[in-house]
């Protein structure tokens, strides 16, 4: 299976602020993506992170406030900009490995608080 | 527009008894379905999948039962014990498209 990390694994922020997510996987992914989990709620999908372009956004979700690279097959960063408490969640990013596709794997998450 | 649905927020069983969780989905373009099992404070961890094109998978005390006709799957686990105490996800998604839509999830407790 994949390995994949996630740091910070938690954050408190101020209103207004932004927080950079990063998750690196160790072994190369077709695929990645980044999903939320609001308080009490199932995971929602964000985004699709492409490698070396634009990320592909859900309904919903727009690139100003949750920008996100990935600069190779293996490391990939979403951003949560101008936060306000509503961001309040856990955010995970997963990934699917070339050497088998029908199954995707998920990193420990990043639990945001923001006050 | 919740496509897929865990009617059942959770479920208690006693330890070595049949746990029975239920999934419902509502795109019939859906061919490949997944069960994840979350602990707090970590990611879901992959359980296992079934294809559109069987109705069964087993793997050691978890089975999968898919109803197409119903859109309705199961998971069944064989004999409970302590440790699958946990969020249950059902998952789908459709060909190519390897984006999962959840449903909200049953926590299961494993009553010793």
């Amino acid at each position: 299976s994949a390995v994949i990390s996630q740091k910070p694994s938690r954050d408190i922020c101020q209103r207004g602020t932004s927080l950079t997510i990063q998750c690196q996987v160790d072994s190369q992914v077709t695929m990645m993506f980044w999903y939320r989990q609001q308080p009490g709620q199932s995971l929602t999908l964000i985004a699709t992170a492409n490698q070396g372009s634009e990320a592909t956004y859900e309904s919903g979700f727009v690139i100003d406030k949750f920008p996100i690279s990935r600069p190779n097959l293996t490391f990939s960063t979403l951003t949560v900009s101008n936060m306000s408490p509503e961001d309040s969640s856990i955010y995970l990013c997963s990934g699917i490995p070339g050497f088998k596709t029908d199954t995707q794997y998920f990193g420990p998450g990043t639990r945001l608080t923001v006050l | 527009d919740q496509q897929v649905k865990q009617n059942s927020p959770s479920l208690s069983v006693q330890e070595g008894r049949i746990s029975i969780l239920n999934c419902d989905y509502t795109n019939s373009m859906f061919d490949y379905f997944l069960w994840y099992k979350k602990y707090p404070a970590e990611g879901p961890t992959f359980l296992i999948s079934i294809s559109s094109i069987k109705d069964k998978n087993e793997d050691g005390r978890f089975t999968v039962f898919l109803n197409k006709s119903a859109k309705h799957l199961s998971l069944h686990i064989v004999p409970s014990q302590p440790g699958d105490s946990a969020v249950y996800f059902c998952a789908a998604r459709w060909g190519n498209d390897y984006k999962l839509s959840f449903g909200a999830g049953t926590t299961v407790t494993v009553r010793a």
